[in-house]
């Protein structure tokens, strides 16, 4: 059984455009991140959900919209995608107090 | 701010060799600090982890000392594989749990045969 998963696993597409990334974990946890890994494999926190409540957002342009429909699910949608928007998407998720995260497979997104 | 510093790569060694890579942070309070792996292709994985001093972390013959009085967290392995081929990260979060992990800008590792 997959403990957090997204899709899709690469993604191509043009500036401009709007998508979307989902993520979903089975492990019970309360809370759940995006982080984004750029070419140079540096990883920086994105968001982070506790119990579906937005609790930090580092800094992000407001094109990147997370949405947290219940607490086993985090997606996070782009709109008007530029060239530096190209990055590997991570999801992970937490159990409530700890400290301890684990990570989905990532996204690959590629903006033409 | 928290930050990590961690040695710069890539590194390159034989099988059989042994392994450091350096990790050091800077942090308020007492943080947990952790090494995730990424293998070629694939996401992240927890390595091992310590969440307070002179602990050691230790998994797949990998292991790692939370040294307080020099801010370390250095990993290390006796004897490495090829399938130890990977990029390590180095990571540390608050001491509040559930705050977002500060990563360490990546080593990445290849062993050759």
């Amino acid at each position: 059984d997959t403990a957090v998963s997204q899709t899709p696993k690469y993604l191509v597409t043009q500036m401009g455009n709007d998508k979307s990334i989902k993520c979903e974990q089975n492990l019970g946890h309360d809370t759940m991140y995006w982080y984004k890994q750029d070419s140079k494999k540096f990883l920086k926190i994105m968001f982070s959900y506790n119990n579906k409540e937005l609790i930090i957002n580092e800094t992000v342009p407001n094109r990147f919209s997370p949405k947290s429909p219940d607490k086993a699910h985090l997606n996070l949608h782009i709109n008007s995608l530029e060239l530096g928007d190209s990055a590997v998407y991570f999801c992970a998720s937490s159990r409530k107090g700890t400290d301890t995260q684990y990570f989905g497979p990532g996204t690959r997104l590629t903006v033409l | 701010g928290n930050s990590v510093t961690q040695m710069e790569g890539p590194v390159t060694l034989s099988e059989e060799a042994f392994l450091t890579i350096n990790c050091t942070y800077t942090a308020t309070g007492y943080p947990s600090l952790f090494w995730y792996v990424q293998y070629p292709g694939e996401g992240l994985q927890l390595l091992l982890k310590a969440t307070k001093a002179d602990d050691k972390g230790s998994n797949k013959g990998f292991e790692a000392t939370y040294r307080k009085e020099t801010t370390s967290f250095h990993l290390e392995k006796g004897s490495v594989q090829v399938s130890d081929s990977a990029v390590y990260f180095c990571a540390l979060s608050g001491d509040s749990g559930n705050t977002p992990l500060v990563f360490g800008k990546g080593t990445r590792l290849s062993v050759i045969a």
